[in-house]
C-alpha cells in the first residue's frame, strides 16, 4: 500500500534553533517528493521538489534530502524564525498509469520566541 | 498568493441546502484540482481536470458535482451533505496534470461546516 510518514507529529522549537522533519514512504514506482508549507488557514506552499536522481534542493533557509534507497526524506530547517511556524507536508508522487499524489498528514512546527 | 483564489472563504450550511464551492485560477494553467483536508488527516484528492475534462474522480460521493466551464474555472457543487462532509476544502492548479514534477499552487481554501 502507497503510505506516506511524517515525524514527528508536532515540534516546539525556539527562535534561531535549526531543526529537522523526517517522511519515510512506501511509494512505488516513485517519481517525486515534494514538501509544502501550510500556514493556518492558507492553503499548501511548494517549498522543494526532488526526482529519483537528486539527493538534496536547498531553498534558502530550507534544505530537504531525499535517499531513494531507503525511501526517505527530510526538511532541514536552519536558523529559524517565528514566520516557520506552520505545517509541513511531504508528497509523493509515483508513476503508476494513475496520476496521485500520496500526502504526509504533516508535523506542525511551532516556534517560540 | 493571489494565483489562485476561493469563494466563499468560509461556509455554514444545513444538510439539505445546496451551496457551490468557486475556484478560479490567474497563472494560465490547463489542469485544476479539488483537495479535501479534515483534521489530523491527509489531503485528500477529490477530482481533477485537464483541459476542462475531468480526467481523475477519486471515489468521492455524487453530493459532491465538480463542474470545470473553462482552464481557469472550477466549481463545487454541494447539496445534501453530511456532517463529516466539514473540512477545508482547498482548489489548486498546475501548468498540467501529465507533468510529474509540476508544481500545484493551492488557494487558500474553503472552511466548510455542515450542521
Amino acid at each position: 500500500k502507497n503510505q506516506v510518514e511524517q515525524s514527528p507529529q508536532s515540534l516546539i522549537i525556539l527562535e534561531g534553533k535549526n531543526c529537522t522533519l523526517q517522511c519515510n514512504y512506501t511509494v512505488s514506482p516513485f517519481s517525486n517528493l515534494r514538501w509544502y508549507k501550510q500556514d493556518t488557514g492558507r492553503g499548501p506552499v511548494s517549498l522543494t521538489i526532488m526526482t529519483f536522481s537528486e539527493n538534496t534542493k536547498s531553498n534558502g533557509r530550507y534544505t530537504a534530502t531525499l535517499d531513494a534507497d531507503t525511501k526517505q526524506s527530510s526538511l532541514h530547517i536552519t536558523a529559524s524564525q517565528l514566520s516557520d511556524s506552520a505545517s509541513y507536508i511531504c508528497v509523493v508522487s509515483g508513476t503508476s498509469g494513475t496520476y496521485k499524489y500520496i500526502f504526509g498528514t504533516g508535523t506542525r512546527l511551532k516556534v517560540l520566541a | 498568493e493571489t494565483g489562485v483564489t476561493q469563494t466563499p472563504r468560509h461556509l455554514v450550511m444545513g444538510m439539505t441546502n445546496k451551496k457551490s464551492l468557486k475556484c478560479e485560477q490567474h497563472l494560465g494553467h490547463n489542469a485544476m484540482y479539488w483537495y479535501k483536508q479534515s483534521a489530523k488527516k491527509p489531503l485528500e484528492l477529490m477530482f481533477v481536470y485537464n483541459f476542462k475534462e475531468q480526467t481523475e474522480n477519486n471515489s468521492v460521493p455524487s453530493r459532491f458535482s465538480p463542474e470545470c466551464p473553462n482552464s481557469s474555472h472550477l466549481f463545487l457543487h454541494l447539496h445534501t451533505l453530511q456532517p463529516e462532509d466539514s473540512a477545508l476544502y482547498l482548489c489548486a492548479s498546475s501548468q498540467d496534470w501529465r507533468g510529474r514534477t509540476d508544481t500545484q499552487y493551492f488557494g487558500p481554501g474553503t472552511r466548510l461546516t455542515v450542521l
